[in-house]
């Protein structure tokens, strides 16, 4: 993995569904993970940053963990309701410190 | 606690002039990244000031530059503007360095180059 990827690129859900995305990042040279939900015609909005092998956040009804060994994140949205519809970022902190690379984003929509 | 602001919110200028972008950074923080939005693209990053020194520059011309004050507002410079520089440009400000706090957006500059 060279770049930040995530997948799925979007996802339809309906409410009350739970769901996941991933998010694969070079496992070398690691120092942060964050997640960011951006939703139409707001800014970004910082949901976790992760450091450590093995951690796991949690954030009301959305939680992640970090594989910083293998190089991916997930983060999972319990009982998905409409107002979880958003773009959701990952970003990858590496050496270069201050850099945050970015994925394209999962674009989530919860039907009512 | 004010949030962090951008200014101009809207901007609308013709190829070959240039455009200065401002951002207030949220009380207390002293990092300062800009990044550029482009549609198909992801947030690409621009550049980080922390204490008023350029930390890092993502892969952008020299036509870009920026600087930070003492008080941590942020400048960013767009020089000869080209059509492809037409983007969303936001600001984040962290308290620390980026790639270790999380960063706080602004709602953004959206730039029009005709």
């Amino acid at each position: 993995i060279l770049n930040v990827e995530q997948s799925p690129q979007s996802l339809h859900v309906q409410e009350g569904d739970s769901t996941n995305f991933t998010c694969s990042f070079p496992s070398s040279n690691f120092y942060a993970l964050h997640w960011y939900r951006w939703e139409t015609a707001k800014s970004p909005e910082a949901l976790f940053v992760m450091t450590l092998n093995g951690d796991e956040k949690k954030k009301g009804r959305i939680s992640a963990t970090l594989n910083t060994k293998e190089g991916y994140s997930y983060l999972y949205i319990k009982g998905s309701q409409p107002e979880d519809s958003a773009t959701y970022l990952c970003a990858r902190g590496g050496t270069s410190y201050g850099k945050l690379t970015f994925g394209q984003g999962t674009i989530l929509t919860v039907h009512p | 606690k004010a949030g962090v602001t951008q200014t101009p919110r809207y901007l609308i200028k013709t190829r070959g002039q240039q455009v200065t972008l401002s951002c207030s950074p949220i009380s207390g923080h002293r990092s300062v990244s800009w990044y550029q939005q482009t549609p198909g693209q992801g947030l690409q990053f621009l550049f980080e000031y922390f204490s008023e020194t350029q930390r890092n520059k993502g892969n952008f011309p020299g036509r870009f530059s920026g600087r930070q004050f003492s008080n941590s507002r942020s400048e960013m410079n767009v020089s000869t503007l080209e059509l492809g520089d037409s983007a969303l440009y936001l600001c984040a400000s962290s308290f620390g360095l980026a790639a270790y706090n999380e960063q706080f957006f602004g709602p953004g500059t959206r730039l029009t180059v005709l």
